[in-house]
């Protein structure tokens, strides 16, 4: 089978750090995405890694070990816009299909 | 032009009825894709269309008929839908092995 497994919910003030992890076990890998998607909107693209270290954009950066088939999306400076929900996603095969994590509600708070 | 358009952006339509959704995109991906998303789920893959061609079928009922006119556009043809196949279909675009562009869905109520 198929699964990513990411943390249900997560709260934080803003100014604050937060890491949301995710693990995940599929029969093909290509590469671990992170997307963002606020209530009533589409899915935004914010990060991407096909290899192993941290890929840095601005306030967030992602991070994959291939090993341990687990990555990290770390969100600094937060802000009350970033409340929204993140998801993790696979690429199992090249340039195609992404499989979802269960995505983890992100609240900041004041 | 970077963005996927979708229309319509909400639709009801009864059991018995025929529809279709819309999507298009200019910026010469070559793969674009259908999406369903129940609330506070994740987005479920449905359809995969690679250079015009249907590449992936995730086992979706035949009361869904995906088409690929040209590279540009994709529609969803919908018949005989259930109640619970309302949920937001969301259409999306690549061009590489990374980023995937949503569009901003379509809002389906079955009644």
């Amino acid at each position: 089978g198929q699964s990513l497994e990411q943390p249900s919910e997560v709260t934080a003030v803003e100014g604050a750090i937060v890491q949301i992890n995710c693990t995940y076990q599929t029969s093909g890998f290509y590469g671990l995405s992170w997307y963002q998607q606020h209530d009533g909107g589409a899915p935004t693209f914010l990060s991407y890694n096909a290899l192993d270290g941290l890929e840095e954009t601005g306030r967030f950066s992602s991070f994959l070990s291939r090993s341990d088939s687990y990555g990290y999306l770390l969100l600094q400076e937060l802000q009350m816009k970033d409340s929204a929900s993140y998801f993790c996603a696979v690429s199992s095969q090249a340039g195609t299909a992404l499989i979802f994590g269960k995505g983890t509600t992100l609240s900041v708070s004041s | 032009d970077t963005e996927v358009t979708q229309t319509p952006k909400h639709l009801v339509m009864g059991m018995t009825n025929k529809k279709s959704l819309k999507c298009e995109q200019h910026m010469g991906h070559r793969a674009m894709y259908w999406y369903k998303q129940k609330a506070k789920k994740p987005p479920e893959l449905m359809f995969v269309y690679s250079y015009e061609k249907l590449s992936i079928n995730e086992s979706v009922p035949s009361r869904f008929s995906p088409e690929c006119p040209n590279s540009s556009l994709l529609n969803l043809h919908l018949h005989a839908l259930q109640p619970e196949d309302s949920a937001l279909y969301l259409c999306a675009s690549s061009q590489g092995d990374n980023e995937q562009f949503f569009g901003p869905g379509t809002r389906l109520t079955v009644l």
